[in-house]
Formats: C-alpha cells, structure tokens, sequence
C-alpha cells in the first residue's frame, strides 16, 4: 500500500461542534504532516509528527488539536473552529522526518465550518 | 528570511512550445529544492528533486546559485503537463518544506 488515505472526503461543522480528520498510511513512514491549503494557495504547514512525537507547531491555535495514536495514524480534532477555518486539509508522509524526504500527500478533507 | 517566489501565477502555451516555470528563491543556507506537481482532481506529488538531477516526465531544473533560481524546464509540452506546479525549500534547520505560490501550467492545443 502506497497511498496516504484521510477521511472524511468532507466535512461541514457548526462553530459549536467537535469533529476530528483522519489520516492513515501503511508504507512504515516515521514522519506525518498536517497542512492546511486555502484556495488557490500553497499548503501551509501545521503540524509535524516524528516517531509519534509531535516535533513542529506553527503557532496553530489549539482549536485544532492533533493526535498521533501509532506510526500509521494521525489525526486532527477540531473544536470551535471558526468560518475563516474553511479550507483543504492536507495529510502527509515521509519516510522520516525533514524536508529532505519525499512527502507523499493524501487527497485531502475539504472542511466549510458554518 | 527564507522564501520561495514563483512570479507567474498562470503560464499559457502551446502544444510543442518549450515550457519554464521560474523559481527564485531566499535562503542563507545551503539550499535544497523541490518541485511538486497537482494534477487535476489528483493528489500534490513530488516531481523531481535537485539533488538527484534527474529528469522527470521530460522535465528538468537546474540549481543556480548565483542566481538563486530553481527554474523548471521542458522543451516541447504536451497537453497532460497542464497541472499546478509548486516549487518547495527546504527550510527550518531542515525539518520543513516551504511551499512557493504557484503556477498554473495550461498546456493548450
């Protein structure tokens, strides 16, 4: 298996509401990525995983709370998020962590909070 | 600061023409560069590498450091290289890639 799968495909959320984005990849990547992509604009790190310890924070608000349960799994909870959270978020993995390896990205969860 | 600029937001040819898609960057260290490619309705993908210096799907990209650049090149385009291109930097002591904005590669016939 050679994919990085996320789910859901989307996701539409009150401001109230909890929900959480999955991300799975089995090719025994050490490394994991969150990233947030606006429309017509690059992906934007958030968060970076390494041997399931979280190793980079960009200064995301703690709204957004991710989670590494094993090597195959990370997740992102969302908790009062707001309209401006609206976006594609982007799952990622690389054999080990550092922009040096190739990053192998999923299709993305495409979230519209109302 | 470290920073990644891709001047043209959208790049218009011809079947056959000869494509670049320019990058320039800005960093103080020692860089390593990265072309990512989208196409339509698929994933982001790695395209090629500077290190490796390889050629991909007829593409290639030279580093200029003296020139800062990281320009990508082809020498006739077909009509399936038509995707958004992103030129990447590795940054952050090197735990991180930072993305350039963009450029919309139509390919037209």
């Amino acid at each position: 298996d050679t994919e990085v799968t996320q789910t859901p495909k989307h996701l539409v959320m009150g401001m109230t509401n909890k929900k959480s984005l999955k991300c799975e990849q089995h090719m025994g990547h050490r490394a994991m990525y969150w990233y947030k992509q606006k429309a017509k604009k690059p992906p934007e790190l958030m968060f970076v995983y390494s041997y399931e310890k979280l190793s980079i924070n960009e200064s995301v608000p703690s709204r957004f709370s991710p989670e590494c349960p094993n090597s195959s799994l990370l997740n992102l909870h969302l908790h009062a998020l707001q309209p401006e959270d609206s976006a594609l978020y982007l799952c990622a993995s690389s054999q080990d962590s550092g922009g040096f390896y190739e990053q192998y990205f999923g299709p993305g969860t495409r979230l519209t909070v109302t | 600061a470290q920073r990644v600029t891709q001047p043209e937001k959208l790049l218009s040819v011809f079947k056959g023409a000869p494509v670049e898609l320019k990058c320039n960057y800005s960093y103080s260290g020692s860089p390593e560069l990265f072309w990512y490619v989208q196409y339509s309705r698929q994933r982001l993908q790695l395209l090629l590498r500077h290190i490796s210096r390889e050629s991909i799907k007829g593409f290639t990209a030279d580093l200029n450091k003296g020139e800062t650049s990281f320009h990508l090149k082809k020498p006739f385009a077909q009509e399936e290289d038509s995707a958004m291109y992103y030129c990447a930097l590795v940054t952050g002591g090197g735990n991180k890639l930072t993305f350039g904005t963009g450029t919309q590669l139509k390919v037209e016939l």
